[in-house]
């Protein structure tokens, strides 16, 4: 695709549900990154996923949050038992090494939590 | 103390103006700087990329970096209405994951 798609775009959901956000990266991106905006703050880095390389987790905020990828393309990021403060945007970026540090982002996907 | 902090303003200019954006840091190993765009519900998109010491230019807009001040700047010249958006400085020392300010809100007004 011509760039990198999120799903859903908007996503409410009830205290203590599971949910699950979708990122589909450009084509030919090995790395893909999952970010987490708050309202009225700046990015917050949350997995990084390089190739066959093992994820950086760092920085996952609880255990509830976790993700996968399936080999170079569709990445889904997982928050369990969901608690008012995961309230945020989902943002998910993708790059080309050796360029990593030029990241195209999704739209990303509007998280509530009731 | 965050690693990178940036003034959320708003910051409200006429059209044609010149605004200054900021962000200091605190980790000297950062060595890439980017300022990213971010319309109302939308991803934020790369406008400025640079990793050295001084001015880098594109069209309306430079970005700035001292390295020894852990000082970066994003200028824009004669501004326009379709400038206002949020505007986020990031860095990051290893090329991969990026360390975000809380982003300027920029309104341009006619």
């Amino acid at each position: 695709g011509a760039g990198v798609s999120q799903s859903p775009s908007n996503k409410v959901t009830e205290k203590g549900k599971d949910v699950e956000l979708r990122c589909d990266p450009i084509s030919g991106h090995t790395a893909l990154y999952w970010y987490r905006q708050r309202l009225g703050q700046g990015l917050e880095f949350l997995i990084y996923f390089q190739g066959n390389s093992a994820p950086d987790k760092s920085g996952l905020p609880s255990d509830r949050f976790s993700a996968e990828r399936t080999g170079e393309s569709v990445s889904t990021l997982t928050i369990q038992r969901t608690q008012q403060e995961d309230s945020a945007v989902y943002l998910c970026a993708s790059s080309q090494p050796p360029s990593t540090d030029t990241q195209y982002f999704g739209p990303g996907t509007r998280l509530t939590v009731l | 103390q965050k690693e990178v902090e940036q003034d959320p303003g708003p910051l409200s200019v006429p059209e044609g103006a010149i605004v200054s954006l900021n962000c200091t840091y605190s980790n000297s190993a950062f060595q890439y700087f980017m300022w990213y765009r971010q319309y109302s519900r939308k991803g934020p998109e790369l406008l400025m990329y640079t990793y050295s010491s001084g001015n880098k230019e594109d069209g309306r807009f430079t970005a700035q970096v001292d390295k020894s001040s852990k000082y970066i700047s994003l200028f824009i010249r004669d501004s326009q209405p379709s400038d206002s958006a949020t505007y986020l400085c990031a860095m990051t020392g290893t090329a991969s994951k990026l360390t975000f300010g809380t982003g300027t809100r920029l309104q341009v007004t006619l």
